[in-house]
């Protein structure tokens, strides 16, 4: 399966304010995907990013709230913005394995805590 | 639309007696069925999966699940359990023909020394 990176892996961030999570996989992936999993609940998926191409968002989630950046086959990025406490969750990164792409590993995830 | 479901919000165990953690679902077409695992403060570690063939698969750290079409059930199961498998356990589907997995509500699973 695929090595995941994520950065920050946690940071608290004041209302108002901006934040980019970056994922980093060690292989080319076409799909990569975004979750959001508020505290003591399940994922729920924000966008899919494929390269080259604008995300896909989920019914729910907005591009201006939640941009999302795909340079390449091995890197992405998730901003939030204008963050409001609503927003404290972990955010995860996931891809299909590389040789099983049926299968979605994830990333550490990003523990953001808004004030 | 595809679902699943996990009855339960948490299941206590004693070490060393069997546990299952129950899993329902709904798709519309030839399900693709998985079981997560996430310790405190870390990320989501794949179990195991069904895609096809034998209806009970094996995964990681002992864990195995048994697919039932008719109850459209896949309930994760370990014969004897270990304090260190506690943690919260989710159950996901994907429709053969989708790229998106949903996921349950998730169980959280105390097994007491």
């Amino acid at each position: 399966s695929a090595v995941i990176s994520q950065k920050p892996s946690r940071d608290i961030c004041q209302r108002g304010t901006s934040l980019t999570i970056q994922c980093q996989v060690d292989s080319q992936v076409t799909m990569m995907f975004w979750y959001r999993q508020q505290p003591g609940q399940s994922l729920t998926l924000i966008a899919t990013a494929n390269q080259g191409s604008e995300a896909t968002y989920e019914s729910g989630f907005v591009i201006d709230k939640f941009p999302i950046s795909r340079p390449n086959l091995t890197f992405s990025t998730l901003t939030v913005s204008n963050m409001s406490p609503e927003d404290s969750s972990i955010y995860l990164c996931s891809v299909e394995g590389d040789r099983d792409v049926d299968t979605q590993y994830f990333g550490p995830g990003t523990r953001l805590t808004v004030l | 639309a595809q679902s699943v479901a996990q009855p339960e919000d948490q299941v206590n165990v004693a070490e060393g007696n069997p546990l299952t953690v129950k899993c329902t679902y709904s798709v519309s077409g030839n399900p693709y069925l998985f079981w997560y695992v996430q310790y405190p403060n870390r990320g989501l570690q794949f179990l195991l999966k069904y895609i096809t063939g034998d209806n009970l698969v094996k995964g990681s750290y002992g864990f195995e699940a048994e697919f039932n079409k008719s109850q459209t059930s896949f309930h994760l199961k370990k014969p004897s359990a270990l304090v260190s498998d506690s943690a919260l356990y989710f159950c996901a589907v994907r429709d053969s023909g989708g790229f998106k997995t949903i996921f349950g509500a998730g169980t959280r699973l105390f097994v007491k020394a």
